[in-house]
């Protein structure tokens, strides 16, 4: 069984850009959730989706979207990028909704802001 | 606020040795606490977790304690192996049902 991939693995954009992340999630999972994660921090919650609905959002500015398709694969947009936005972004998928159920994670995609 | 956090950010054990990773936690109405371990180059891996009705858990060669009293958790590893070399996250339910609250993290590195 496939796990679940991020693309692309690496990313460099500059000030003011705007990016989109993409995730495929594990067959037949249908909850993605993003985390961003940097350096000596843990992961920070950016939102979930389920049922191509966004179930649950963290505490980041509006810059910060997503979506998902009816085929459960989610993207995650940047708009105006800041310096401050370089990080890992991970994506994780799981069967249900909420954090009872196991969370498997992507590589993550790299984002370095110049 | 509500946090969650790791006591040392870097752990150094003897391959062979059991290590053991502590974390705290602030929300005493926190019932389910996850630790992940997490490879360089890969996104973080389920370990273990445990419910508020408990206070240890076992798998494979892993050991999760609660102690709600002091709001304290710690995961030991068994006979660590150059493998289990990766940086270890606790994450705490907090006050969503959604959403985690995640450690900084503690890097295990395992000499030969």
């Amino acid at each position: 069984k496939a796990g679940v991939t991020q693309t692309p693995r690496y990313l460099i954009k500059t000030r003011g850009q705007q990016v989109t992340l993409s995730c495929s999630p594990i067959s037949g999972h249908r909850s993605v959730s993003w985390y961003q994660q940097t350096p000596g921090q843990g992961l920070q919650f950016l939102f979930e989706y389920f049922s191509e609905t966004q179930r649950n959002k963290g505490n980041f500015p509006g810059r910060f979207s997503g979506r998902q398709f009816s085929n459960s694969r989610s993207e995650m947009n940047v708009s105006t990028l800041e310096l401050g936005d370089s990080a890992l972004y991970l994506c994780a998928s799981s069967l249900g909704q909420g954090h009872y159920n196991e969370q498997f994670f992507g590589p993550g995609t790299r984002l370095t802001v110049l | 606020g509500e946090s969650v956090g790791l006591h040392l950010p870097t752990l150094s054990v003897q391959e062979g040795d059991n290590s053991i990773i502590n974390c705290a936690y602030s929300n005493s109405a926190s019932d389910y606490f996850i630790w992940y371990k997490q490879e360089s180059g890969k996104g973080p891996q389920f370990i273990i977790d445990i419910r508020s009705n408990m206070d240890k858990r076992q798998g494979q060669r892993v050991t999760v304690l609660l102690n709600k009293t002091v709001k304290h958790l710690s995961l030991q590893i068994a006979a660590t192996q150059p493998g289990d070399s990766a940086v270890y996250f606790c994450a705490d339910q907090g006050d969503s049902n959604y959403q985690l609250i995640w450690g900084a993290g503690t890097k295990l590195i395992i000499k030969p």
